[in-house]
């Protein structure tokens, strides 16, 4: 299993609220994404990471922003959560320098917003 | 515009029968494609890459196949088991690069009774 890990799992929290999910991983890699991902439809990249210090918006628009100060660190935060913002949202991440890039995935967080 | 269907959309079998589940896919250029298994609430987990020279990768009773031809893969599950139930997503990358993305399709869910 994948040294990739995500708190909280889950979280209900009311309109208005600011919020962070934490994203972090044991196994040195460079690069970090998060996905957002609704019940029966696909992964959408909300932001990814190279490394430190750098940060990119992904295909899916969003109003959430990321941070990577650590290398083993991906927070994500919504500074003002919506009830459109209730979906998972999945952290993962990958090294360069390899053919394959296999991504590995963090549990999830569950977000529900009231 | 670059797409991964899936099929069927969900699919339910007995337990120690066999099955097989459907990937087609628009994406161009193509680097690799992977298939993921997806538990309820957690991350997806990788089962097989295949590139565009691989036609057949196994992992355990997991069996994958790539036409790239046709632009067609499929994952065959055998022996099923109940802890086989899950989500199984395709994703086709279209660069083996860092500037590679993935493709996600909307998954298979499937559910193995006893």
């Amino acid at each position: 299993e994948a040294d990739i890990y995500q708190t909280p799992r889950y979280l209900v929290i009311g309109t208005g609220k600011k919020i962070t999910l934490e994203c972090s991983q044991t196994m040195g890699h460079d690069k970090m994404y998060w996905y957002q991902q609704d019940p029966g439809m696909e992964l959408h990249l909300i932001h990814y990471s190279y490394g430190v210090n750098s940060t990119e918006k992904g295909d899916l628009s969003s109003e959430s922003t990321v941070s990577r100060i650590r290398t083993e660190h991906f927070p994500l935060t919504l500074e003002s959560a919506r009830p459109s913002h209730t979906s998972q949202y999945l952290c993962a991440s990958s090294s360069t320098g390899t053919t394959e890039e296999t991504q590995y995935f963090g549990p999830g967080t569950r977000l529900l917003v009231l | 515009k670059n797409q991964v269907e899936q099929s069927p959309q969900s699919l339910i079998i007995l337990e120690g029968k066999n099955c097989t589940l459907q990937c087609n896919y628009t994406v161009s250029p193509f680097s690799n494609l992977r298939w993921y298994k997806q538990d309820t609430g957690r991350g997806p987990v990788s089962l097989t890459i295949m590139t565009f020279s691989e036609n057949t990768k196994s992992n355990g009773r997991y069996t994958a196949t790539l036409d790239a031809d046709t632009k067609q893969s499929s994952l065959h599950i055998t022996a099923s088991q109940l802890s086989d139930s899950a989500s199984y997503i395709c994703v086709v990358s279209d660069r083996g690069s860092t500037l590679g993305r993935l493709y996600f399709g909307r998954g298979t869910q499937l559910t193995v009774w006893p």
